[in-house]
């Protein structure tokens, strides 16, 4: 079945570092990908999301690549600040094999310090 | 954009109660509404898909007579929690979507269910 795996966490850094949080799948059809976040008692708000092979999603500074060749959709930052610490949840949608539903990643909390 | 309304936001519990959760689209016409449950520091676990008008799909391991769940309209689906024990204490979240997903996916705030 489908699965997404993601860099454990926690993950920690300074404020303007450099963020990368490692995203795999597997998937037996043409799978959506999506990256999610959820601040402290909060819901999920969606990041980004690309649908095809080589798309590139990217919001508020954040990028993310379909790489088809190594089923990866890695989440990267170039500068992080205080305010991006949250949860970060790699998602990926497979309606040939899943239907609607999502499949989420362990997620991977993010703390930024100043 | 599409706007998904969780009700309540918390809500503490008598042991043996029931809790009632109700998802609302706002602004779009949910076709399929999901429910999940979050265990803290925990990714979300589906627990049941529903589609307006006709039962819900529970996952394996999730009790259909405890989680009961109800997508009487396009933009409404409610959980309620039956004969609430503390181990059902948790964090649950809707989400919708329209047309299987194709249009992406919108998350509900969240609810912190305390059962003591």
């Amino acid at each position: 079945g489908d699965s997404v795996t993601q860099m454990e966490g926690p993950v920690t850094l300074s404020e303007e570092a450099f963020l990368t949080i490692n995203c795999t799948y597997t998937a037996t059809g043409y799978p959506s990908l999506f990256w999610y976040v959820q601040y402290p008692g909060e819901g999920l708000q969606l990041l980004l999301k690309a649908t095809k092979a080589d798309d590139k999603g990217s919001n508020k500074g954040f990028e993310a690549t379909y790489r088809k060749e190594t089923t990866s959709f890695h989440l990267e930052k170039g500068s992080v600040q205080v305010s991006d610490s949250a949860v970060y949840f790699c998602a990926l949608s497979d309606p040939e094999t899943s239907g609607s539903r999502l499949t989420f990643g362990e997620g991977t909390q993010l703390t930024v310090n100043p | 954009g599409a706007v998904v309304s969780q009700h309540p936001s918390r809500v503490i519990c008598k042991s043996g109660t029931s809790v009632k959760i109700e998802c609302r689209s706002l602004d779009f016409q949910a076709t399929t509404m999901f429910w999940y449950r979050q265990f803290p520091k925990q990714s979300l676990m589906l627990m049941a898909t529903s589609n307006e008008g006709s039962k819900a799909t529970y996952e394996q391991g999730v009790e259909k007579d405890k989680f009961l769940i109800n997508h009487a309209s396009l933009t409404l689906s409610t959980l309620t929690v039956t004969s609430a024990h503390p181990e059902d204490s948790s964090f649950y979240i809707c989400s919708a979507t329209r047309t299987g997903g194709m249009f992406g996916y919108t998350f509900g705030s969240g609810t912190r269910l305390t059962v003591v």
